[in-house]
């Protein structure tokens, strides 16, 4: 069964660096999301991106978040300068179609910052 | 926004046992979704279900969308239920996009 593929599965980075979070959604799939879920708490939208934009964001997507899909099979989430409370699991999902609804979801990536 | 809350917030079952959880929501639903999170943190989608009843094995949920609940049935429960169960909805509302997600339940499922 095809699955939403996300890349690396752990992260530890120090304060203030730059991080690059990987996603491969499944190939025929057109709606792209991050998510991310704090230690114990729930998920929470950060960004959805259809057709080489994005579509919404959540007020945690500030301008130190950024996404990107730089070719046909990739979709990044960036984050400028880290901090502290950045700390999460990341979530990428993906859609097929806007009448499908069904939402698919990758392993997650978890970043520490230090 | 759309409020999200999930009952109970902890369940602890033995093995063998039903249970039902419940998720109530502030608004009007298009799209209700239940996920299940197991303990190495992988979200699984169980149903799309924004109204009506489904069943999948020994999982079953039904969406009351008129009275905002919604409720997943976990029959003959098995150690590897264990995990974080939650509901997402997106409101009539909203845009095409966002999954709101309520406050999970904790399943432990023991011998």
């Amino acid at each position: 069964e095809p699955e939403v593929t996300q890349t690396p599965s752990h992260q530890v980075t120090q304060m203030g660096q730059e991080v690059i979070l990987r996603c491969v959604p499944i190939s025929n799939h057109l709606y792209f999301y991050w998510y991310r879920q704090i230690l114990g708490q729930k998920v929470e939208f950060l960004v959805s991106f259809y057709n080489n934009e994005i579509s919404e964001k959540s007020e945690i997507f500030d301008d130190q978040f950024s996404v990107e899909r730089p070719d046909g099979s990739n979709f990044t989430l960036k984050i400028r300068s880290t901090k502290l409370e950045d700390s999460a699991m990341y979530f990428c999902a993906s859609r097929k179609s806007l009448l499908s609804e069904k939402l698919f979801f990758g392993s997650g990536t978890q970043l520490s910052v230090l | 926004g759309i409020q999200v809350e999930q009952s109970p917030p902890d369940l602890i079952l033995q093995e063998g046992a039903n249970s039902t959880l419940r998720c109530n929501f502030s608004d009007s639903v298009n799209n209700l979704q239940w996920f299940h999170q197991n303990p190495w943190g992988q979200l699984i989608n169980l149903f799309y279900i924004p109204s009506g009843t489904k069943q999948n094995g020994r999982l079953s949920a039904t969406t009351v969308a008129t009275e905002r609940y919604s409720l997943l049935y976990i029959s003959s429960s098995q150690t590897t239920d264990s995990g974080v169960y939650f509901c997402a909805v997106r409101d009539r509302s909203g845009t095409a996009s966002k999954l709101t997600f309520g406050t999970g339940t904790r399943l432990q499922v023991t011998l």
